[in-house]
């Protein structure tokens, strides 16, 4: 099946520093990449929809000055954390809209720790 | 307002015994209808869908969901249960239309533990 890649996997940063995410559809284009929060043992939180060449469309009570997206091409869409503080520590996850089929997949998940 | 309920936190099951994750849903026409699996600290797994057609779906490792449109239910179910299918299970829908970006909306999860 199609894959959907996310780096790096954990990331421990100090507070005040911004953290970049990055997915990637590592075997199809994906116009459509969608990113999501989830904290332990919860469900996940969609952040924004990003779209290839646009700006993304973020959901209500995201802040998008705070998590800046940028989806560059087909194939890679950037999640990035600025200012970090421990309140961001949170494991994201990405998923990415085939543009062939339609089909969701989703990447392996993102743990940021902000000490 | 779209939601989607997964009214158990837990279900425990003995290996080897039948087990049902939970999953009512509320959207307004046809959705399209998902199971998830995450193990922990990985992202999501696909293991079935409804689209259309027959009500009972068979997906990955032996799992199956019966979609139930009178209930809004689509529960998902497998005959035996094994110890590597201890995960936390979601339920997700998306409505149809071509407005729609894709865009899933989550059920709050279910834990599913299977014991020896």
């Amino acid at each position: 099946g199609a894959v959907v890649s996310q780096h790096p996997s954990w990331v421990i940063c100090k507070s005040g520093t911004s953290v970049k995410i990055e997915c990637r559809s590592l075997d199809f284009q994906a116009t459509t990449m969608f990113w999501y929060r989830q904290f332990p043992k919860q469900s996940l939180m969609l952040m924004a929809t990003s779209n290839e060449g646009s700006k993304a469309t973020y959901e209500q009570g995201v802040e998008k000055d705070k998590f800046l997206i940028n989806h560059a091409s087909l194939t890679l869409s950037t999640l990035t954390v600025t200012s970090a503080h421990p309140e961001d520590s949170s494991f994201y996850i990405c998923s990415a809209r085939t543009v062939a089929t339609g089909e969701l997949f989703f990447g392996e998940g993102s743990r940021l720790t902000v000490l | 307002a779209q939601s989607v309920a997964q009214p158990e936190d837990q279900v425990n099951v003995a290996e080897g015994n039948p087990l049902t994750v939970k999953c009512t849903y509320s959207v307004s026409g046809n959705p399209y209808l998902f199971w998830y699996v995450q193990y922990p600290n990985r992202g999501l797994q696909f293991l079935l869908k409804y689209i259309t057609g027959d009500n009972l779906v068979k997906g990955s490792y032996g799992f199956e969901a019966e979609f139930n449109k009178s209930q809004t239910s689509f529960h998902l179910k497998k005959p035996s249960a094994l110890v590597s299918d201890s995960a936390l299970y979601f339920c997700a829908v998306r409505e149809r239309g071509s407005s729609n970006t894709g865009k899933l909306i989550f059920g709050q999860g279910t834990t599913l533990q299977v014991k020896p």
